[in-house]
């Protein structure tokens, strides 16, 4: 099987931008799961979704939001970006419900000038 | 305050010294994951675990519910050990994965 796949894998914006962040999870998987990891905070949940619907959300603004497709991938959006967005995006999937193994795509790294 | 706390923050071992690196946390959880990254960002699920003990390899993984106590030790620790460890908690009290801050692992030859 395919791994977790994450696209693009490398992004640079300026302040005020928006992005858009793909994950595409292993066939089969119907729960997706996005994390942001900082130097200074390191991983942190921002949210799941599960058969198309958001199951948990952690501690973020609402500049943070997702959705996820009939077909598990998902995608995060992050509008009005800030310098502070700048992390490596995580997205990781697994067969159903916490707290099964997640499998970790190679996430993302956004860069905010 | 970290509902889970990890120590040490950062660890360097000569190689085939016998590695272990502690997680702590305050409250009831569903299971514990170990996590390793390596450099370039790719996280990998090590273990697994809701008790007792597992071992994979030169890993071996254990958590003591009571003592709410986990630990990861890497047995005749070689270079390619090198990485950061992170422990992941699902608490009972959320839906969700609390991580520690990670610990970086150095295996010099």
């Amino acid at each position: 099987k395919a791994g977790v796949t994450q696209t693009p894998r490398y992004l640079i914006k300026t302040r005020g931008q928006q992005v858009t962040l793909s994950c595409s999870p292993i066939s089969g998987h119907r729960s997706v799961s996005w994390y942001q990891q900082t130097p200074g905070q390191g991983l942190q949940f921002l949210f799941e979704y599960f058969s198309e619907t958001q199951r948990n959300k952690g501690n973020f603004p609402g500049r943070f939001s997702g959705r996820q497709f009939s077909n598990s991938r998902s995608e995060m959006n992050v509008s009005t970006l800030e310098l502070g967005d700048s992390a490596l995006y995580l997205c990781a999937s697994r067969q159903a419900n916490p707290p099964d193994t997640q499998y970790f795509g190679p996430g993302t790294r956004l860069t905010v000038l | 305050k970290n509902e889970v706390e990890q120590s040490p923050q950062n660890l360097t071992a000569q190689e085939g010294e016998f590695i272990t690196i502690n997680c702590s946390y305050s409250v009831g959880i569903s299971a514990l994951h170990w996590l390793q990254q390596h450099p370039g960002g790719g996280i990998v699920s090590l273990f697994m675990l809701s008790s007792g003990k597992k071992k994979h390899g030169r890993l071996i993984a254990t958590i003591n519910i009571q003592e709410k106590h986990s630990s990861l030790h890497i047995t005749a620790s070689h270079p390619r050990d090198s990485a950061v460890y992170i422990c992941a908690a699902f608490l009972n009290t959320g839906n969700q994965f609390y991580f520690g801050t990670g610990t970086s692992l150095t295996v010099i030859p």
